[in-house]
Protein backbone atom coordinates (compact mmCIF):
# COMPACT_ATOMS: atom_id res chain seq x y z
CA UNK A 1 0.00 0.00 0.00
CA UNK A 2 0.73 3.81 -0.19
CA UNK A 3 0.67 6.12 1.78
CA UNK A 4 1.97 9.08 0.44
CA UNK A 5 -0.17 11.03 -2.04
CA UNK A 6 1.04 13.28 -4.16
CA UNK A 7 -0.99 16.27 -5.85
CA UNK A 8 -1.28 17.09 -8.77
CA UNK A 9 -0.66 13.99 -10.28
CA UNK A 10 0.64 15.88 -13.65
CA UNK A 11 1.98 19.40 -13.86
CA UNK A 12 3.29 21.15 -17.14
CA UNK A 13 4.51 24.89 -16.81
CA UNK A 14 6.93 26.99 -18.65
CA UNK A 15 10.64 27.65 -18.02
CA UNK A 16 11.93 29.57 -15.05
CA UNK A 17 8.15 29.66 -13.35
CA UNK A 18 7.79 28.00 -10.04
CA UNK A 19 6.29 24.61 -9.26
CA UNK A 20 4.49 23.19 -6.16
CA UNK A 21 4.20 19.49 -5.53
CA UNK A 22 1.83 18.45 -2.31
CA UNK A 23 1.99 15.62 -0.25
CA UNK A 24 -0.17 13.88 2.32
CA UNK A 25 0.25 10.89 4.28
CA UNK A 26 -1.59 9.17 7.25
CA UNK A 27 0.56 7.65 9.79
CA UNK A 28 3.23 9.48 12.10
CA UNK A 29 6.59 9.40 10.79
CA UNK A 30 10.39 10.09 11.42
CA UNK A 31 11.46 11.75 8.17
CA UNK A 32 9.76 12.35 4.91
CA UNK A 33 11.97 12.37 1.96
CA UNK A 34 11.65 13.85 -1.88
CA UNK A 35 12.83 11.80 -4.60
CA UNK A 36 13.17 12.38 -8.68
CA UNK A 37 13.16 10.22 -11.29
CA UNK A 38 14.20 10.71 -15.14
CA UNK A 39 12.20 8.91 -17.39
CA UNK A 40 13.58 5.01 -17.12
CA UNK A 41 16.21 5.53 -14.55
CA UNK A 42 16.60 5.01 -10.78
CA UNK A 43 15.29 7.24 -8.28
CA UNK A 44 17.50 10.80 -7.14
CA UNK A 45 17.48 11.77 -2.96
CA UNK A 46 17.00 15.41 -3.86
CA UNK A 47 15.93 16.12 0.52
CA UNK A 48 15.00 14.74 3.91
CA UNK A 49 13.02 16.83 6.53
CA UNK A 50 12.91 15.35 9.98
CA UNK A 51 9.49 15.11 11.35
CA UNK A 52 10.51 18.34 14.26
CA UNK A 53 11.70 20.55 10.96
CA UNK A 54 9.30 22.60 9.06
CA UNK A 55 10.94 24.01 6.71
CA UNK A 56 14.41 23.37 5.06
CA UNK A 57 16.53 24.39 1.43
CA UNK A 58 18.60 22.98 -1.18
CA UNK A 59 19.43 25.22 -3.78
CA UNK A 60 16.58 26.15 -5.94
CA UNK A 61 13.93 23.35 -3.57
CA UNK A 62 12.10 24.38 -0.70
CA UNK A 63 10.28 21.42 1.28
CA UNK A 64 7.85 22.17 4.06
CA UNK A 65 6.63 19.81 6.45
CA UNK A 66 3.48 20.47 8.49
CA UNK A 67 3.26 17.13 10.82
CA UNK A 68 -0.25 18.48 12.41
CA UNK A 69 -2.33 18.47 8.74
CA UNK A 70 0.54 15.27 7.85
CA UNK A 71 1.26 16.73 4.69
CA UNK A 72 4.41 18.31 2.96
CA UNK A 73 4.98 20.34 -0.20
CA UNK A 74 8.27 20.43 -2.51
CA UNK A 75 8.79 24.25 -4.11
CA UNK A 76 11.43 24.41 -7.40
CA UNK A 77 12.07 27.62 -7.87
CA UNK A 78 13.44 29.26 -11.54
CA UNK A 79 12.65 25.73 -13.09
CA UNK A 80 14.50 24.73 -15.76
CA UNK A 81 13.72 22.36 -18.93
CA UNK A 82 16.23 19.69 -17.27
CA UNK A 83 14.11 19.45 -14.34
CA UNK A 84 11.66 17.85 -16.15
CA UNK A 85 10.75 14.32 -14.16
CA UNK A 86 8.96 12.43 -11.92
CA UNK A 87 8.54 13.65 -8.48
CA UNK A 88 8.12 11.34 -4.79
CA UNK A 89 7.90 11.79 -1.23
CA UNK A 90 8.33 8.81 0.46
CA UNK A 91 7.82 8.42 4.22
CA UNK A 92 9.70 6.24 7.19
CA UNK A 93 7.31 5.37 9.61
CA UNK A 94 7.67 5.06 12.64
CA UNK A 95 7.96 1.45 14.11
CA UNK A 96 8.95 0.31 10.69
CA UNK A 97 12.01 0.20 9.08
CA UNK A 98 10.55 0.88 5.43
CA UNK A 99 10.28 3.95 2.89
CA UNK A 100 6.79 4.11 2.11
CA UNK A 101 6.17 6.51 -1.59
CA UNK A 102 3.32 7.98 -3.27
CA UNK A 103 2.74 7.92 -6.56
CA UNK A 104 4.34 10.44 -7.99
CA UNK A 105 4.01 14.05 -9.74
CA UNK A 106 4.89 14.12 -13.08
CA UNK A 107 6.43 17.33 -14.02
CA UNK A 108 6.92 18.76 -17.33
CA UNK A 109 8.77 22.70 -17.91
CA UNK A 110 8.21 23.38 -21.40
CA UNK A 111 10.97 25.67 -23.22
CA UNK B 1 33.00 5.64 -6.62
CA UNK B 2 30.75 3.68 -8.16
CA UNK B 3 27.24 3.79 -7.36
CA UNK B 4 24.70 1.54 -6.40
CA UNK B 5 24.91 -0.94 -9.69
CA UNK B 6 22.11 -3.57 -10.76
CA UNK B 7 22.04 -6.81 -13.53
CA UNK B 8 20.88 -7.22 -15.89
CA UNK B 9 19.20 -4.35 -17.41
CA UNK B 10 16.45 -6.06 -19.12
CA UNK B 11 15.09 -9.56 -18.90
CA UNK B 12 12.42 -11.32 -20.57
CA UNK B 13 11.29 -14.35 -19.18
CA UNK B 14 7.65 -16.18 -19.20
CA UNK B 15 5.06 -17.18 -16.60
CA UNK B 16 5.96 -20.07 -14.14
CA UNK B 17 10.03 -19.30 -14.23
CA UNK B 18 12.40 -18.42 -11.70
CA UNK B 19 14.67 -15.06 -11.75
CA UNK B 20 17.57 -13.46 -10.24
CA UNK B 21 17.89 -9.85 -10.31
CA UNK B 22 21.83 -9.00 -8.51
CA UNK B 23 22.64 -5.48 -6.76
CA UNK B 24 26.03 -4.07 -5.45
CA UNK B 25 25.36 -1.43 -2.93
CA UNK B 26 27.34 1.72 -2.98
CA UNK B 27 30.94 1.48 -1.58
CA UNK B 28 30.64 2.11 2.41
CA UNK B 29 26.74 1.00 2.40
CA UNK B 30 25.47 -1.98 4.24
CA UNK B 31 21.94 -2.08 4.08
CA UNK B 32 19.99 -2.98 0.57
CA UNK B 33 16.41 -2.52 -0.02
CA UNK B 34 14.15 -3.54 -3.16
CA UNK B 35 11.48 -2.19 -4.50
CA UNK B 36 9.08 -2.87 -7.13
CA UNK B 37 7.84 -0.51 -9.80
CA UNK B 38 4.72 -1.11 -12.01
CA UNK B 39 4.55 1.41 -14.66
CA UNK B 40 2.91 5.09 -13.98
CA UNK B 41 3.30 3.96 -10.06
CA UNK B 42 5.69 5.11 -7.09
CA UNK B 43 7.90 2.04 -5.99
CA UNK B 44 6.84 -0.48 -3.82
CA UNK B 45 9.09 -1.78 -0.67
CA UNK B 46 9.70 -5.30 -1.08
CA UNK B 47 12.66 -6.05 1.72
CA UNK B 48 15.37 -4.78 3.33
CA UNK B 49 18.36 -6.26 4.03
CA UNK B 50 20.77 -5.39 6.97
CA UNK B 51 23.49 -7.69 8.18
CA UNK B 52 22.66 -10.49 5.74
CA UNK B 53 19.31 -11.05 7.24
CA UNK B 54 15.81 -9.84 6.26
CA UNK B 55 15.06 -6.83 8.32
CA UNK B 56 11.62 -5.56 7.23
CA UNK B 57 8.97 -7.22 4.38
CA UNK B 58 6.10 -5.14 2.54
CA UNK B 59 3.41 -6.80 1.48
CA UNK B 60 4.45 -9.34 -1.38
CA UNK B 61 4.05 -13.52 -1.19
CA UNK B 62 6.63 -15.65 -0.48
CA UNK B 63 7.66 -16.40 -3.97
CA UNK B 64 9.87 -13.16 -3.46
CA UNK B 65 12.92 -14.08 -1.52
CA UNK B 66 16.37 -12.56 -0.87
CA UNK B 67 19.34 -13.04 -0.03
CA UNK B 68 22.41 -10.21 1.34
CA UNK B 69 26.69 -11.60 0.96
CA UNK B 70 28.83 -10.73 3.49
CA UNK B 71 30.09 -7.99 0.65
CA UNK B 72 26.76 -6.43 1.14
CA UNK B 73 25.64 -7.45 -2.34
CA UNK B 74 22.24 -8.59 -2.46
CA UNK B 75 19.90 -11.01 -4.91
CA UNK B 76 16.33 -10.79 -5.42
CA UNK B 77 14.75 -14.26 -6.61
CA UNK B 78 11.36 -14.43 -7.71
CA UNK B 79 9.65 -17.63 -8.39
CA UNK B 80 6.82 -19.04 -10.14
CA UNK B 81 6.77 -15.63 -12.39
CA UNK B 82 3.24 -14.35 -12.90
CA UNK B 83 2.18 -11.59 -15.66
CA UNK B 84 1.96 -9.10 -13.04
CA UNK B 85 5.33 -8.92 -11.62
CA UNK B 86 6.28 -7.30 -14.59
CA UNK B 87 8.03 -4.34 -13.29
CA UNK B 88 10.81 -2.31 -12.91
CA UNK B 89 12.42 -3.24 -9.63
CA UNK B 90 14.87 -1.00 -7.78
CA UNK B 91 17.52 -1.67 -5.47
CA UNK B 92 18.52 1.05 -3.08
CA UNK B 93 21.70 0.92 -0.96
CA UNK B 94 22.06 2.97 2.63
CA UNK B 95 23.96 3.18 5.73
CA UNK B 96 22.02 1.48 8.79
CA UNK B 97 18.62 1.58 7.68
CA UNK B 98 16.02 3.88 5.78
CA UNK B 99 16.57 7.11 8.22
CA UNK B 100 19.36 8.21 5.73
CA UNK B 101 18.89 9.13 1.67
CA UNK B 102 18.49 6.32 -0.11
CA UNK B 103 20.94 5.73 -3.56
CA UNK B 104 18.98 3.92 -5.79
CA UNK B 105 20.14 1.79 -8.92
CA UNK B 106 19.02 2.10 -12.13
CA UNK B 107 17.02 -0.77 -12.23
CA UNK B 108 16.26 -3.99 -13.65
CA UNK B 109 13.00 -3.84 -16.56
CA UNK B 110 11.34 -7.12 -15.79
CA UNK B 111 9.10 -8.46 -18.40
CA UNK B 112 6.87 -11.08 -18.11
CA UNK B 113 5.29 -12.90 -21.31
Amino acid sequence: SQQGEEDPQALSIQEGENATMNCSYKTSINNLQWYRQNSGRGLVHLILIRSNEREKHSGRLRVTLDTSKKSSSLLITASRAADTASYFCATDERGAQKLVFGQGTRLTINP
Amino acid sequence: DAGVTQSPTHLIKTRGQQVTLRCSPKSGHDTVSWYQQALGQGPQFIFQYYEEEERQRGNFPDRFSGHQFPNYSSELNVNALLLGDSALYLCASSLEGIRQPQHFGDGTRLSIL
